[in-house]
Formats: structure tokens, C-alpha cells, sequence
């Protein structure tokens, strides 16, 4: 079970969009349509972002947006705003019927 | 509006053991599979374990597998997570979360847990 891979961190300027990866194997990210997507503020829990690849859940920002290619998956931020800036980790179901997830993500607004 | 209240967490010696509990409220507890997440101070996210919706389902991680134990109560809307042989790398706060379909929608603001002597 090991942690999907995500870049340690990525920063961009306001109003810029920014793209996190998370590469996985055909266990996980390549072999199901179930990654998702958290955001994690500083001494808080976590937050659904996107499910499912790609869908927002009520309440999302429509600027927020996910994708996937083979075994990596990605999510775009854009129109980056200040209120963006917190950790995110990226998750997927396996084929042990379990859940992974990713290394995790620190997005700065410069 | 769904609630997940964790509690149990606190300062323990390596070996020792520590019961966590989560109650929930707000949804129909018994249709969901729930789950433990943990994570470290200062790292990431680890998936700990999950149980289905009438316990006939239940999976571990590596690190955890032979020394914890998941388990709910239905009637009573409560989850646990029986942690025995408990090691330094054990330290984590501890976050009860409810599954829709693959994804964690909902999260409780987490235990923490101290392991050390």
C-alpha cells in the first residue's frame, strides 16, 4: 500500500490556474474511476473536494476541476485565489478493496 | 446536518492500548461504511481501516493489520477502533469519516492519539 505521488508543493500568483498530479499504479488510480480529491487547512479536517475523478460535490467551487490519464490523476485549480492556500492530498479506492492515499500537496498563493 | 464526534484519544505507553469512538448523527448510520483515517503531525493522510454498513466487510492497512480492530454499534449510531500494541509511529490524530460511494464526504475534527513513554 503505498502512498500515491504527489509533488510536495506548487505555487502560483492569484488569478493563475495551477495543477496537481498524483500518479498511482493500475491498482489504484489507473484501474478506478474513484479518485478523489481534499482540501486540508491548517489544524482542520479535511474537505471533499472533487469524488469520482472528476465531480464536484454541492457547494465546490466551479473552479475547481479533476481529470485523469492512465495511472495519474489531477486537479486544476483556477482563477487561484488566497483562500485556495492549504494542503491537498488526492485518494483512490484499490484493488484490495481498500483506499490509498496521496503524499500530499502544499499550495502557495505567492 | 451530519455530525461525526471522535473521542478516546489521549497519552498511552508503547504496548498499551487505547479504544477510540466515533458518534455520528445526522444521517442513517446504519447504510453507510465508515472509516478511520489518521495522520501524523506535521505529514499526511493515511487510509487506517473501514467497515461496512452491517460489519460483514472489514478491511485494514499494512501498518495496522493484527493490532487494531474496527468495529460499530447500529443501534446505538457509534463507531470504534480497538488499538492494541501500540508503537511511537502510532502517534497521529485520528479522524472518523463516513463514505459515499468511494469517496469521504463527511469528517469528524479528529482525537488525538500519543504514544510514548
Amino acid at each position: 500500500q503505498s502512498a500515491l505521488t504527489q509533488p510536495a508543493s506548487v505555487s502560483g500568483s492569484p488569478g493563475q490556474s495551477i495543477t496537481i498530479s498524483c500518479t498511482g499504479t493500475s491498482s489504484d488510480v489507473g484501474g478506478y474511476d474513484y479518485v478523489s480529491w481534499y482540501q486540508q487547512h491548517p489544524g482542520k479536517a479535511p474537505k471533499l473536494m472533487i469524488s469520482d475523478v472528476s465531480n464536484r460535490p454541492s457547494g465546490v467551487s466551479d473552479r475547481f476541476s479533476g481529470s485523469k490519464s492512465g495511472n495519474t490523476a489531477s486537479l486544476t485549480i483556477s482563477g487561484l485565489q488566497a483562500e485556495d492556500e492549504a494542503d491537498y492530498y488526492c485518494s483512490s479506492y484499490t484493488s484490495s478493496s481498500t483506499h490509498v492515499f496521496g503524499t500530499g500537496t502544499k499550495v502557495t498563493v505567492l | 446536518e451530519v455530525q461525526l464526534v471522535e473521542s478516546g484519544g489521549g497519552l498511552v505507553k508503547p504496548g498499551g492500548s487505547l479504544r477510540l469512538s466515533c458518534t455520528a448523527s445526522g444521517f442513517i448510520f446504519r447504510s453507510y461504511t465508515l472509516s478511520w483515517v489518521r495522520q501524523a503531525p506535521g505529514k499526511g493522510l493515511e487510509w487506517v481501516s473501514s467497515i461496512s454498513s452491517s460489519s460483514e466487510y472489514i478491511y485494514y492497512g499494512d501498518s495496522v493489520k493484527g493490532r487494531f480492530t474496527i468495529s460499530r454499534d447500529n443501534a446505538k449510531n457509534s463507531l470504534y477502533l480497538q488499538m492494541n500494541s501500540l508503537r511511537a509511529e502510532d502517534t497521529a490524530v485520528y479522524y472518523c469519516a463516513r463514505r459515499s460511494t468511494y469517496n469521504y464526504r463527511d469528517w469528524g475534527q479528529g482525537t488525538l492519539v500519543t504514544v510514548s513513554s
